[in-house]
Order: C-alpha cells, then structure tokens, then sequence
C-alpha cells in the first residue's frame, strides 16, 4: 500500500519553461512534505519543504504547493534549466507523532529539461 | 561542513555471506535513519536512531538485518547471512531535530 504516490515517472520540459511535478498521497497522518532531487550515484539533497499549515512556500526558482483537501502537492520549476534533470522524489512526514518521524518517499518522477 | 559518508560506496558478496555498511552522520545530528532503494522503486524506511538509542525499527525487513550506533555516532548496519533480495542502494540520513533529513551517497549493495 503505497501512501505517497507520484504517477508520473518521466517529464520532459524545454529549457526556460515551467516544470510541474506532481504528487498525491493517502495518508491523513501526513503534516509534513518535503521534496528532494536525485542524481544518478548519489545521494537524495533536499530541495523545499512545506508543512500543512501553508499552502504555498517559495525559494528561488522552486515552489511547492499543498493541496490538504484533496491530498496533494505539486513543485514547480521555473524557469527550468539543463541542470535541473535528475530523479524527483516527494516524501511526508507525520510529525506529531515525533518531529524526528520517518520519510515515507513516492517512487520518484525522472526529469529531463532539454534544450 | 562535511556531509554524511557511507562506506563502501559499492558492494559485492555471495549469498549467504555477510556484510557491514557503515554511515558517518553529520557532526552533532542526533538523528540517524537508514533506508534502502531497491530495484529502483521508493526509497523505503529502516529505522530511526536518537543517539545511540533506537527509536523506530518498523521498516527492519526481518532479523537479518542489525543495526547499531556506538555512542551515538556512527552507525552500522549488518545484513547476516545475505539473501539475493537484499541487493539495493542503502542510503543513511542524519537531522538535528528531525525537520529535514540529510542523505549520504548510499552503498549499493548486489547480492549474487
């Protein structure tokens, strides 16, 4: 039973234009949302977080919007670059259950900004 | 500020043989995770250290699997004896408090 779930597993964008990845998740325990970049052979860096009690948290070039109602999250690029190609993973945290809580990740959405 | 290491960055052992993963947090996070990818599906939880004290073990796959962090610094994770399914990237992460978590470069494991 998969609790977070990005049902896209590849998106191709044109250098310059806007990047939308997109994530749902199930469980309601969920208060906490970050999202990370992968390249290939290394580790998840994280990018932005957001916690339910917004709606919208901007840095830079990325912003992630929650969706509480209807259980999902999106992260937009903009403007995308040649640089921004990699793996895209959306994880939750429940946080009131202990601000240290474990990651529940989605299977990633793989990213190829073109030029 | 140095990052989180993993040693060894690759590994490769015979069924049934056993294998060591060590994982080097960042200085001074008390938090420690462990989670696995395997066969490039979601990257999936092991356990939570708090110090040297463990903290959530849910995601351990069976009792083959022990981890430990001595003093409450680096942490090792022994997979004894080795199953074919345990082939995967097994990444640590360590946190301050808990809000974000920071991955090393993962140990691939392939159990042959």
């Amino acid at each position: 039973d998969q609790q977070v779930k990005q049902n896209s597993p590849s998106l191709s964008v044109q250098e310059g234009r806007i990047s939308i990845l997109n994530c749902d998740y199930t469980n309601s325990m969920f208060d906490y949302f970050l999202w990370y970049k992968k390249y290939p052979a290394e580790g998840p860096t994280f990018l932005i977080s957001i916690s339910s009690i917004k709606d919208k948290n901007e840095d830079g070039r990325f912003t992630v919007f929650l969706n509480k109602s209807a259980k999902h999250l999106s992260l937009h690029i903009v403007p995308s670059q040649p640089g921004d190609s990699a793996v895209y993973f959306c994880a939750a945290s429940a946080r009131h259950t202990g601000t240290a809580s474990k990651l529940t990740f989605g299977t990633g959405t793989r990213l190829q900004v073109t030029l | 500020e140095a990052g989180v290491t993993q040693f060894p960055s690759h590994s490769v052992i015979e069924k049934g043989q056993t294998v060591t993963l060590r994982c080097d947090p960042i200085s001074g996070h008390d938090n420690l995770y462990w989670y696995r990818r395997v066969m490039g599906k979601e990257i999936k939880f092991l356990l939570h250290f708090v110090k040297e004290s463990k903290q959530d073990e849910s995601g351990m796959p069976n009792n083959r699997f022990l981890a430990e962090r001595t003093g409450g610094t680096y942490s090792t994770l022994k997979v004894q004896p080795a199953e074919l399914e345990d082939s995967g990237v097994y990444f640590c992460a360590s946190s301050p408090k808990g809000l974000t978590q920071y991955f090393g470069p993962g140990t691939r494991l392939l159990v042959l």
